[in-house]
Formats: structure tokens, sequence, C-alpha cells
């Protein structure tokens, strides 16, 4: 079974700090995805990478930023945490440009304060 | 650009009763359809996905889903609902072609009472 794991369930962080998500998956898919979630909102896509060091912006990527250095990992970086990031952020993976499922992480619920 | 509409916040059955999430999509080309669920304070699971073929699509839990080219649609469907069933669904698209990311509605709550 494929396995996506992110680096911490619940993260509380103060405005203006700079914080890191991680997301490692095993299956050596080459694609990954950070999606943020909020009621009412659904899930809006921040950034997606189709291989190692690149990366795309997708619709809401403004005050966030992105790496992946190695193929299994892809971190989400808040340069600079407000309270508007507060919320659930999901990341995903997938193999290829077929036709296969993404499969996600069990999330990562940040409160900045 | 592609989008997904889920025109129901919350749905609400009894146990025992056929449901159904509604799914609308808009794509400029032939689209991937998903449906994905979430149980509390946990990631997306898939259930099912179209790719091409019979527009009768059967997935995990016994849940299915059927596509309808000329109305856009893509709703997920179950004879016979438990309470088990009661969680957050997503319905998301991608093009047939090219190597893009799902794009997802907003979700839809089922809640089947007992």
């Amino acid at each position: 079974d494929v396995k996506v794991t992110q680096s911490s369930r619940y993260l509380v962080k103060r405005t203006g700090e700079k914080v890191f998500l991680e997301c490692v998956q095993d299956m050596d898919h080459e694609n990954m995805f950070w999606y943020r979630q909020d009621p009412g909102l659904g899930l809006r896509l921040i950034y997606f990478s189709y291989d190692v060091k690149m990366k795309e912006k997708g619709d809401i990527p403004e005050g966030y930023s992105v790496s992946r250095e190695k193929k299994e990992r892809f971190s989400l970086i808040l340069e600079s945490a407000s309270t508007n990031q507060t919320s659930m952020y999901l990341c995903a993976s997938r193999a290829g440009q077929g036709v296969y499922e993404q499969y996600f992480g069990p999330g990562t619920r940040l409160t900045v304060t | 650009a592609q989008s997904v509409a889920q025109p129901e916040d919350q749905v609400n059955v009894a146990e025992g009763n056929p449901l159904t999430v509604k799914c609308t999509y808009s794509v400029s080309g032939n689209p991937y359809l998903f449906w994905y669920v979430q149980y509390p304070n946990r990631g997306l699971q898939f259930l099912l996905k179209y790719i091409t073929g019979d527009n009768l699509v059967k997935g995990s839990y016994g849940f299915e889903a059927e596509f309808n080219k000329s109305q856009t649609s893509f709703h997920l469907k179950k004879p016979s609902a438990l309470v088990s069933d009661s969680a957050l669904y997503f319905c998301a698209v991608r093009l047939l072609s090219g190597n893009t990311p799902l794009v997802f509605g907003k979700g839809t709550r089922l809640s089947v009472i007992a």
C-alpha cells in the first residue's frame, strides 16, 4: 500500500515564525502536491511538483514556498506565518502521467496564534 | 480551466435508504473523474474513478458513480446507506491529457441517521 506521511498531526506556531511542513511518500511517485482544506472552501492547491527540484504554483501560492530535493520528500514552507494560514494542510502523491489516483497523507492541522 | 461543483453542503439520509451525492464538472476536454471520502481527523481516501468506457463505475464500500456526459455530472450513489458512511465526500476532476493536478469540489457532508 502507498503510504504518505506528514511530519506532524497538530502544530501551533506564532505569527511571524517560519514553519516547515514535511511530507514523505514511499512509492517512488513522481508527482507530489500540497493542498489546504478550509470549511466551505474544500481543497485548494498551493503548490505541486512533477519531479525533483521542479515546482509549479497552484491556485493559492501566496505566502508559501516549497522544496523538493529528493523524490520522496516535499516540504511546504510558510516564510512568515500569519493567522490566516491557520488551516488543515494535506499532502498527496501520484505516480506518473497516467490514470492514477492521488494518495493523501493524514493532514497537519496548523494553528497560527 | 477545470472546475467542480457539489451543489449540496449537507445530505441527510436514513440508514437503509439509497443515497446520492451530486457532482457536476467543467473541463475543456475529456475528464478523469474521482470521488474521495474523508472521515473525521483523517486524510482523503480514494473511492472510485471514471476514465472511459462504462458510464457506471463501482468502487469501494459498495459505492458507485454514474458518468453523464450530456449533463456533465458524476453523481455518487449507494443503494443502502450505513451509519458508518457518514463522512465528508469530495468530487474531483482532471484532464485526460497532460500531467495536471486534481481539482476538487467544496465537499458534501453526508449524515446517515439510524
